[in-house]
């Protein structure tokens, strides 16, 4: 199975600071990454596909980005409606696998 | 618009098979793929299985012994049995709807249905 490393596993940042989510897959998966946020209480929302193609209706302050088999969500400009959880997902092979999450609080 | 909504049980006994059905509204289960993914409290999301517009199914090995998914075209439902469910089963299942380009992307997902495994 291709194992997702992410990191951090939990961050808190300020109203209007930019973070930076990282995922490093075992191995190549071709950029057939996407990032979800998920709020409590909710299911996971797609934010962005193909490592850094922003899905419709995601605010531009979000962006992907990536390095070999390291990849990267970047937030900029946090709004208060970001606080969330963030996963990482790869769909280049099976099974399919998410990164553990990254809490994103909002001090 | 594209909806997709869980329904069963909320609790299950230990050793006992879980049955949940996946509505969808707003698009054919035979033009895109439906996949379960499940969630345990405060944990991480594990993909479970897919079921391909033409029918045929595909399942995470960790699972494949005790799953099974299934559907109904005239219903527009999608089925998932898993049997033999333990307390590490209990979990938010979901189902939702892969992207019609990218395999495995999953661009709608259903609210979810909780389910405790538990005597």
């Amino acid at each position: 199975d291709i194992q997702m490393t992410q990191s951090p596993a939990s961050l808190s940042a300020s109203l209007g600071e930019t973070v930076t989510i990282e995922c490093l897959a075992s191995e190549d998966i071709y950029s057939n990454l996407a990032w979800y946020q998920q709020k409590p209480g909710k299911s996971p929302q797609l934010l962005i596909y193909d490592a850094s193609s922003l899905q419709d209706g995601v605010p531009s302050r979000f962006s992907g980005s990536e390095s070999g088999t390291q990849y990267s969500l970047e937030i900029n400009s946090l709004q208060s409606e970001d606080a969330a959880t963030y996963f990482c997902q790869q769909h280049h092979d099976y099974p399919y696998t998410f990164g553990a999450g990254t809490k994103l609080e909002l001090k | 618009q594209v909806q997709l909504k869980e329904s069963g049980p909320g609790l299950v006994q230990p050793s006992q098979t879980l049955s949940l059905t996946c509505t969808v509204s707003g698009f054919s289960l035979t033009s895109y793929h439906v996949h379960w993914v499940r969630q345990p409290p405060g944990k991480g999301l594990e993909w479970m299985g897919v079921m391909w517009s033409d029918g045929d199914t595909s399942y995470n090995s960790a699972l494949k012994s005790r799953l099974s998914i299934s559907r109904d075209t005239s219903k527009s439902q999608v089925f998932l049995k898993m049997s033999s469910l333990q307390t590490e089963d209990t979990a938010t299942y979901y189902c939702a709807r892969d992207h019609w380009v990218y395999y495995g992307l999953l661009d709608y997902w259903g609210q979810g249905v909780m389910v405790t495994v538990s005597s």
